[in-house]
């Protein structure tokens, strides 16, 4: 147990669905991030919060959009996605990363878009 | 562009032998950072390395950071079944924008322990 929470652990939606995935932690942290683990890739970054307000977004899709209401909570609305998005999201979240902190993972929800 | 390489990728070895995992990296930073991942699971945080010749050990792994190479290992003595799992070196990238920070993840090494 990290201490972030994900929600839902398996997800299976059609193309024409709109879901969410929701993250939740509370450690304190100050900043959230999304990443996608796939077979075919490394994980990889999709969005950086940081004290609620986004700092990355790593060249991903509108049919993904992330939202952070507060530090303790953090969503991805997925809408009309491709099989291709099928995957594992994973939310983590740290204090700012700097020397000493390091970042603590959920479960990770695992998508699978058909 | 920061690229985080490991090899091997795929490793397997018989109980108690010792092996080493490898982690590059193209840029500079200071700071690396280790994660185990069992199937369906999680990451799970083994080790933070912040300072060029950094060495930290838990068990029967131990982990060692050469910035001036950008070379950080994961080295495992006499292995054991549960060690079984895939591992993740990161490095950690400034962002542009403001004083945040990511984590870069290598493609990961699946590690098979065989009895």
């Amino acid at each position: 147990e990290t201490g972030v929470t994900q929600t839902p652990r398996h997800l299976v939606m059609g193309m024409t669905n709109k879901k969410s995935l929701k993250c939740e932690q509370h450690l304190g942290h100050n900043a959230m991030y999304w990443y996608k683990q796939s077979a075919k890739k490394p994980l990889e970054l999709m969005f950086v919060y940081s004290l609620e307000e986004r700092v990355e977004n790593n060249s991903v899709p509108s049919r993904f959009s992330p939202e952070c209401p507060n530090s303790s909570h953090l969503f991805l609305h997925l809408h009309t996605l491709q099989p291709e998005d099928s995957a594992l999201y994973l939310c983590a979240s740290s204090q700012e990363l700097g020397r000493g902190t390091e970042a603590f993972f959920g479960q990770g929800t695992r998508l699978t878009v058909v | 562009e920061l690229k985080v390489e490991q090899n091997p990728l795929f490793l397997s070895m018989q109980e108690g032998k010792n092996y080493t995992i490898y982690c590059n990296y193209s840029t500079t930073s200071d700071r690396l950072y280790w994660y185990r991942q069992d199937p369906g699971k999680s990451l799970e945080s083994l080790f933070v390395l912040l300072s060029n010749g950094a060495v930290k050990q838990e068990g029967r792994l131990m982990a060692s950071l050469d910035t001036k190479a950008r070379l950080s290992t994961l080295h495992i003595t006499a292995a054991v079944h549960d060690l079984s799992a895939t591992y993740f070196c990161a490095v950690a990238l400034k962002l542009t924008q403001g004083g945040s920070e990511k984590l870069v993840f290598g493609k990961g090494t699946k590690l098979t322990v065989n009895p």
